[in-house]
């Protein structure tokens, strides 16, 4: 099975800030990479799927990258209501979730 | 309007059986794949499996095969979560969620609210 390490594990940034986590699988996973913002108490929201594509009604602040097993997703401008944990996830026969990078304001 | 209605929180003992549901609506339910995902407190998200309504195809996580079963039912809209014999250990919160493309398994873009399933004695 694929596995997915996220880094971070968790992160403070200022407002304001360029932020970037990454999601590194041990196999190739083509591009079929997704981001997904989850904050307290919530369910988790769709970002970017395919590794590159914003979902509706997404801002254009979090863009995502990458290919193959490195992938980044990134936040131009920090803004308050982005505290949340972020959560790759990959399918190739099962599907699978990064172990969550928590961000925080500094 | 796209939506996935789950079912009420649930308190159970350990070694009962429980099936939880997610309704789908504003949508053709049976041909988009809908996953479950659970949530231990505090912890990160597992996908359980995933399921298409259309035809029942089953696909679990390795960590959940046997220790589960999903199903769907296309005349009432609804996917189930269910166990035989819970285990404390099964205290999380479950979500259900929509694939994003007609017919295919890719990203998952409408969450239910989630079932909180909590098993003590």
């Amino acid at each position: 099975d694929i596995q997915m390490t996220q880094s971070p594990s968790s992160l403070s940034a200022s407002v304001g800030d360029r932020v970037t986590i990454t999601c590194q699988a041990s196999q190739d996973t083509s591009n079929f990479l997704n981001w997904y913002q989850q904050k307290p108490g919530k369910a988790p929201k769709l970002l970017i799927y395919d590794s590159s594509n914003l979902e509706t009604g997404v801002p254009s602040r979090f863009s995502g990258s990458g290919s193959g097993t490195n992938f980044i997703l990134a936040i131009s401008s920090l803004q308050p209501e982005d505290i949340a944990t972020y959560y790759c996830q990959q399918y190739d026969h099962v599907l699978r979730f990064g172990g969550g990078t928590k961000v925080e304001i500094k | 309007e796209v939506q996935l209605e789950q079912s009420g929180a649930e308190v159970k003992k350990p070694g009962e059986s429980l099936k939880i549901a997610c309704k789908g609506s504003g949508y053709s339910f049976p041909y988009y794949w809908i996953g479950w995902v659970r949530q231990m407190p505090g912890e990160g998200l597992e996908w359980i499996g995933i399921i298409y309504p259309d035809d029942s195809d089953t696909r679990y996580s390795p960590s959940f095969q046997g220790q589960v079963t999903l199903s769907a039912d296309k005349s009432t809209s609804t996917t189930y979560l269910q166990w035989s014999s819970l285990k404390a250990s099964d205290t999380a919160m479950y979500f259900c969620a929509r694939g994003r493309e007609l017919a295919a398994i890719s990203a998952f873009d409408f969450w239910g609210q989630g079932t909180k399933v909590t098993v003590s004695s």
